[in-house]
């Protein structure tokens, strides 16, 4: 069975410029997460999917950043404009279940962002 | 609100000693608590979960931890250590499991590294 894919895998760019995320999950699962993992601190969860609906984008940063997850499958998360904090690795995970499951959350390998 | 403590940012042991990383939570209901690893440039891995039932959880790679619900610890433990082990540990704790969402909230990590 396939993995969690992302991509790119590394982004370097400048502040203020604009930079976009992939994540295709593991086929049928319904629910979808991006997580931001800061270097030295563990993930902290921005948006929750649930098929195409957002079932949490509480801690989502919705001045610049934004998520969608067209058709229930794929998903993309955009920076726009990118700060200097924004520097982290972003962490895709799925889980098969509906929001609210206990079904366990497989991660991809994140992408490594770098803003200069 | 819901937190994880985990004391220990960086621990060292011999290939073939014993480990204990620690984990505390703050957590009003009855907790959902996990472990995961994370390799570099890997994605978190999933090593065991607590939900109910027997305290004692034994997880994949030989690792097992304990809840504790009257210290608010779930710590992993494993009996003798692998240098495929090296690698950094996340504790987690489950919000909104069973229920609305399913976020996990993560402590920041514990690097372990193992000596020869």
């Amino acid at each position: 069975e396939a993995g969690v894919a992302q991509s790119p895998r590394y982004k370097i760019i400048e502040k203020r410029q604009s930079v976009a995320f992939w994540c295709n999950p593991i086929s049928g699962h319904a629910t979808l997460y991006w997580y931001q993992q800061i270097l030295g601190q563990g993930p902290k969860l921005l948006i929750q999917f649930q098929n195409n609906g957002v079932v949490d984008d509480s801690q989502l940063p919705k001045d610049r950043f934004s998520a969608e997850r067209l058709k229930g499958v794929d998903s993309t998360l955009k920076i726009q404009p990118a700060k200097l904090e924004d520097s982290a690795v972003y962490l895709c995970a799925s889980s098969s279940g509906l929001a609210g499951s206990t079904d366990t959350q497989y991660f991809g390998p994140g992408t490594r962002l770098t803003v200069l | 609100a819901q937190s994880v403590t985990q004391p220990d940012i960086h621990i060292t042991v011999s290939e073939g000693a014993s480990l204990e990383l620690r984990c505390n939570y703050s957590y009003g209901a009855t907790p959902y608590l996990f472990w995961y690893v994370q390799s570099p440039g890997q994605g978190l891995q999933l090593l065991l979960k607590y939900f109910s039932g027997d305290t004692l959880v034994q997880g994949i790679k030989g690792f097992e931890a304990e809840f504790k619900r009257s210290q608010s610890s779930f710590n992993l433990r494993k009996p003798s250590v692998h240098w495929s082990d090296a690698a950094e540990y996340f504790c987690a704790v489950g919000e909104g499991y069973g229920g609305a969402t399913n976020k996990l909230i993560f402590g920041t990590g514990t690097l372990l590294a193992v000596q020869p």
